[in-house]
């Protein structure tokens, strides 16, 4: 079975340029997850869908972040304009579903995306 | 609060040395669930271990093993003969019900370097 699939690995771009990330999740996985992480710290949530809607935006700073997840599948992660403070690693996760409280299933992580801004 | 708190930041060893990684949590919650994620220099956070806050049991998988503790709020993962092939980052995380659905916090992860 195919694991979380993203691309592009590695991105270079100069600040105030716009750069996309794409993910496509286990196959039959509901719930799509963006995590970024920065160097020397664990992963964190900014955005949570379930199919195609996004249930978990909290923490998508919306000003210059956007994300999509047309047709419950595949999904990209947009950074426009991008800043300094933007370099760091964008991992994409998948699970089966969210059952909330009463159970959690396991989150599988695709490779990542190393983003550097100039 | 919810927070997962790693301590070690970097241990190095020698190869077949035993190691253990420290993890301690705080919830206030009673159903909740840990993971140990293991993210090697390619960068993929590859998935090692959940256990719901209702199972206590020890486990043991090869060489790794669990040690999860409520009284102390710690669930420690051991490596039995280390490998070089186990250098890695490895990552503890909390996985609780925040009244919507749940959510992943993860600690800062300690680095494991294995030597020859």
């Amino acid at each position: 079975e195919a694991g979380v699939v993203q691309s592009p690995r590695y991105k270079i771009i100069e600040k105030k340029q716009p750069v996309a990330f794409w993910c496509n999740p286990i196959s039959g996985h509901n719930t799509l997850y963006w995590y970024r992480q920065n160097l020397g710290q664990g992963p964190e949530l900014l955005i949570r869908y379930e199919n195609e809607e996004a249930v978990d935006d909290s923490q998508l700073p919306k000003d210059r972040f956007s994300a999509e997840r047309l047709k419950g599948v595949d999904s990209t992660l947009k950074i426009q304009p991008a800043e300094l403070g933007d370099s760091a690693v964008y991992l994409c996760a998948s699970s089966l579903e969210d059952r909330g409280a009463y159970s959690t299933d396991t989150q599988y992580f695709g490779p990542g995306t190393r983003l550097t801004v100039l | 609060a919810q927070k997962v708190t790693q301590a070690q930041t970097e241990i190095s060893v020698v190869e077949k040395e035993d190691v253990t990684l420290d993890c301690v949590y705080e919830t206030r919650d009673t159903t909740y669930y840990l993971f140990w994620y293991k993210q090697p220099p390619s960068g993929e956070l590859v998935f090692l271990i959940r256990r719901n806050s209702f199972d206590e049991q020890n486990e043991i998988s090869g060489r790794y093993s669990w040690n999860f503790q409520k009284s102390t709020s710690s669930f420690n993962f051991t490596i039995t003969a280390s490998q070089v092939v186990d250098s890695a980052v490895y990552f503890c995380a909390l996985s609780y019900y925040t009244g919507t659905a749940s959510k992943l916090t993860f600690g800062t992860g300690t680095r494991l370097q294995v030597t020859l």
